[in-house]
């Protein structure tokens, strides 16, 4: 079964920096490029961050670029986000999305991790 | 960064009805226009990828048209499973974008 699992989020204050978990299972990992995206409660959904098979490029939105790191392990099928001096606007639900042959579209998504950025 | 604006926000129809759901562009995508749906609670569904290609699974009552600005999500025949959120996202280079969703409701 296809399927990704993300772990790590939680309750942190603003400044402090937290990292973020996919677990992939059910395909070939390091075929595809993987992605985070998110939703903050009752909100719509944003694109954060974007990295190719092999980590050769990488993409973030205006609105966490310099702050947040994106990177990923093929050998532990692995995706990572690496975010830092949180801001409260930064709070939401999390998800890790694989995407498809076409590399536009995200085909399989994680359920989520809530971040919530708070003191 | 591209804007993508969907209309209407809400879309009131009952079951049966056929649903238009429009996106556009603030520049050219070509055809790297993406639909997802979404329910509460769940993470999003892939419907349709590069304009107007079905996902796997997918019904063939939802149809994707367009390219370059102006993109259009049809369901032809509203199921009761069909009420949810839809939204549209497109690829730039390494830059992405959704837009702000269309709630498809009860009438």
């Amino acid at each position: 079964e296809v399927q990704l699992v993300e772990s790590g989020g939680g309750l942190v204050q603003p400044g402090r920096s937290l990292r973020l978990s996919c677990a992939a299972s059910g395909f070939t990992f390091d075929d595809y490029a993987m992605h985070w995206v998110r939703q903050a409660p009752g909100k719509g959904l944003e694109w954060v961050s974007g990295i190719s098979w092999n980590s050769g490029s990488t993409g973030y939105a205006d609105s966490v670029k310099g702050r947040f790191t994106i990177s990923r392990d093929n050998v532990k099928n692995s995706l990572y986000l690496q975010m830092n001096s949180l801001r409260a606007e930064d709070t939401a639900l999390y998800y890790c999305a694989k995407a498809g042959f076409s590399g536009g579209a995200f085909d399989i998504w994680g359920q989520g991790t809530m971040v919530t950025v708070s003191s | 960064e591209i804007v993508l604006t969907q209309s209407p926000a809400t879309l009131s129809l009952s079951p049966g009805e056929r649903a238009t759901l429009s996106c556009r562009a603030s520049q050219s995508v070509s055809s790297y226009l993406t639909w997802y749906q979404q329910k509460p609670g769940q993470a999003p569904r892939l419907l349709i990828y590069d304009a107007s290609n079905r996902a796997t699974g997918i019904p063939a009552r939802f149809s994707g048209s367009g390219s370059g600005t102006d993109f259009t999500l049809t369901i032809s025949s509203l199921e009761p499973e069909d009420f949810a959120v839809y939204y549209c996202q497109q690829r730039s280079n390494w830059l992405f974008t959704f837009g702000g969703g269309t709630k498809v409701e009860i009438k």
